[in-house]
């Protein structure tokens, strides 16, 4: 079965460096997203994109996140300059369509730690 | 925006006993309602979904209501065993983009 794919698992970072996470969504999957979870907390959404530019995005997603799909398999998230409360689980996700038939599927997260 | 509040927040059963858990949600234009289970340091796994065109749905021992009116939205779960033990996350969707509510831990004691 196709799964949606995420490097690192783990990574831990000074405060202040850069941080890439990557996904490869499944491959005929044409919106993609980032959700994030704090440590005992729900799973709140980042951002969306499709069509190679972002769709919607959250509070949360500042001018010290940005996306990009650099070519045609992955999907990433950059964090410019990491924060304390960067500290969580990123989620990648993907679906075929939106609206009552976009069922999501979810990699099995990176998780950020930041020192 | 969207607002999903989920109850309750901790649910203890004994095995053999069900579970319900409860979700209301605040866009009247949200169409797709998922739920989610979570094991520790797990990704969220969906186990049920239902759109905004169907009243209840069941698959096994599992059941979700819903009741667009009211917005609000229920999970059902019988004959509980001690393998249903997670957090199970309720979801309300609208053009893909998922708001969560806070979770419901689910403890099912042997």
């Amino acid at each position: 079965e196709p799964e949606v794919t995420q490097t690192p698992s783990h990574q831990v970072t000074q405060m202040g460096q850069e941080v890439i996470l990557r996904c490869v969504p499944i491959s005929n999957h044409l919106y993609f997203y980032w959700y994030r979870q704090i440590l005992g907390q729900k799973v709140e959404f980042l951002v969306s994109f499709y069509n190679n530019e972002i769709s919607e995005k959250s509070e949360i997603f500042d001018d010290q996140f940005s996306v990009e799909r650099p070519d045609g398999s992955n999907f990433t998230l950059k964090i410019r300059s990491t924060k304390l409360e960067d500290s969580a689980m990123y989620f990648c996700a993907s679906s075929v369509t939106t609206g009552v038939t976009g069922e999501l599927f979810f990699g099995e997260g990176s998780r950020l730690t930041v020192l | 925006g969207e607002n999903v509040e989920q109850h309750p927040s901790t649910l203890s059963v004994q095995e053999g006993d069900s579970a319900v858990i409860k979700c209301t949600y605040s866009d009247s234009a949200s169409n797709y309602f998922p739920w989610y289970k979570q094991e520790l340091g797990k990704r969220p796994q969906l186990i049920i979904d239902i759109r905004s065109n169907v009243g209840e749905k069941k698959d096994q021992r599992i059941a979700v209501t819903l009741n667009k009116t009211a917005k609000h939205f229920s999970l059902h779960i019988t004959e509980t065993q001690p393998e249903d033990s997670a957090v199970y996350f309720c979801a309300a969707s609208r053009y893909g983009k998922l708001t969560f509510g806070q979770g419901t831990i689910l403890t099912v004691h042997p």
